[in-house]
């Protein structure tokens, strides 16, 4: 089956400009999570979301940062005045959580962001 | 989630079994053993997991001590295409949030 996509694969921008980055999660699955890989570094969480739960937004950096989750499926993640900071490969997972299952998370191919 | 240790790097020769160990002395009992590897330039891919029991499926095995301290992944034949950074992760399985990556193991296959 279809796994988690992301678009657009790359992305370069200026400094100052918004940015706004998609994500669809396996179908069914009812978690979704946002991270950033900075070049030759681990994962950074940002945000997750869980069915119609409040998002679990600790890991979002600053105020800059934003996504939402509509009708439980598609994820956009949207960072503003963007800075050469925000540079990084941002990936998408998504997970069935159940009763049974173990929260696997299957990861997107990530979308890599340049700020220029 | 319990802290893992990985060695940074290692090789392996093309058609033999690679073995990645980690260790975990501080896992808690109801923390599982996760696997995922990242290509370069592609998001972490799933591998498996695991609890207590030794766990197989099509892409590799998985050992975990019976002190559950320490595990290893095996790539019963290894391929070019397995060249990647492997990561070990120990966390709860469900109703946790997010997937803590260390700096993982970067196997090189070679011909």
């Amino acid at each position: 089956g279809a796994g988690v996509s992301q678009s657009p694969s790359n992305k370069v921008t200026e400094k100052g400009k918004d940015v706004e980055l998609r994500c669809d999660p396996i179908s069914g699955h009812t978690a979704l999570y946002w991270y950033r890989q900075s070049l030759g570094q681990g994962l950074e969480f940002l945000i997750y979301f869980q069915g119609n739960s409040a998002p679990d937004k600790s890991g979002l950096p600053s105020d800059r940062f934003s996504a939402e989750r509509t009708g439980g499926s598609v994820s956009t993640l949207t960072i503003q005045r963007t800075q050469q900071e925000d540079s990084a490969v941002y990936l998408c997972a998504s997970s069935l959580v159940s009763s049974v299952s173990t929260d696997t998370q299957y990861f997107g191919p990530g979308t890599r962001l340049t700020v220029l | 989630d319990a802290k893992t240790t990985q060695p940074t790097s290692m090789d392996c020769a093309e058609g033999r079994a690679a073995n990645l160990p980690c260790n975990h002395s501080t896992i808690s009992g109801n923390e599982y053993v996760y696997w995922y590897r990242q290509i370069h330039s592609q998001g972490p891919q799933y591998i498996i997991h695991g609890l207590k029991n030794n766990e197989t499926n099509e892409m590799a095995s998985l050992i975990i001590t019976e002190d559950r301290k320490s595990s290893t992944l095996i790539l019963p034949h290894a391929t070019l295409r397995d060249t990647a950074v492997y990561y070990c992760i120990v966390r709860v399985g469900r109703n946790n949030n997010d997937m803590r990556f260390g700096a993982g193991t970067r196997l090189t296959v070679k011909p």
